[in-house]
């Protein structure tokens, strides 16, 4: 079957840094999203990796390694409004999303 | 603010009502998505079209009927729904399914079945 792992809750405080990791067993790999989702809200893009390594994006950074069926969320200098749920997605073979339950992310000041 | 909008955003109906959620996407894109997410459950993939096809029903109860008349619009029918079915139901659009395109979505419905 297909799966994805992530954890379920997470605490850090503001200013800090916080790694979300994510591991994933799918059938084939086309490529692996983050989203965030505030309570309420929609899921909103964070990022895309399809080759091995790290993205960056400002003070978000997503890691890749397909061999080991495993990649990470890095959020720096946190702030309070980055509490909210990430949502880790791996595109299958058939381009077909699959999704872990997302990790709840609580910044405490 | 994504570009997908949906209405109504909360929604409580009787197990006995019918009732209609509705998404629009002014992103121009061709494949369109009804998820269902429940608490600490993972996005559950309910229907897909492409280009006003539907390409997927993933096991869906025929209690929910999808209708797209054209690529920015899709509703969600409902009807004789269960308590089971209180959830948040998302919208998303890509600009076409079959490749790994970003899946944009909308605000979600919550729907509460009494």
């Amino acid at each position: 079957g297909q799966n994805i792992d992530q954890p379920t809750e997470m605490t850090a405080t503001e200013g800090a840094i916080v790694q979300i990791n994510c591991t994933y067993q799918t059938s084939g790999f086309n490529g692996l999203f983050w989203y965030q989702q505030h309570a309420g809200e929609a899921p909103t893009f964070l990022s895309y990796n399809v080759l091995d390594g790290l993205e960056e994006k400002g003070r978000f950074s997503s890691f890749l390694s397909r061999s080991k069926g495993y990649s990470y969320l890095l959020l720096k200098e946190l702030q309070m409004k980055d509490s909210a749920s990430y949502l880790c997605a791996v595109s299958d073979s058939n381009y077909q999303l699959i999704w872990g339950a997302g990790t709840k992310l609580i910044i405490k000041p | 603010e994504t570009g997908v909008t949906q209405t109504p955003r909360h929604l409580v109906m009787g197990m006995t009502n019918k009732k209609s959620l509705k998404c629009e996407q002014h992103l121009g894109h061709n494949a369109m998505y009804w998820y269902k997410q429940s608490a600490k459950k993972p996005l559950e993939l309910m229907f897909v079209y492409n280009f006003k096809e539907q390409t997927e029903n993933n096991s869906v109860p025929s209690r929910f009927s999808p209708e797209c008349p054209n690529s920015s619009h899709l509703f969600l029918h409902l009807h004789t729904l269960q308590p089971e079915d209180s959830a948040l139901y998302l919208c998303a659009s890509s600009l076409e399914r079959g490749g790994p395109d970003t899946q944009y979505f909308g605000p979600g419905t919550r729907l509460t079945v009494l």
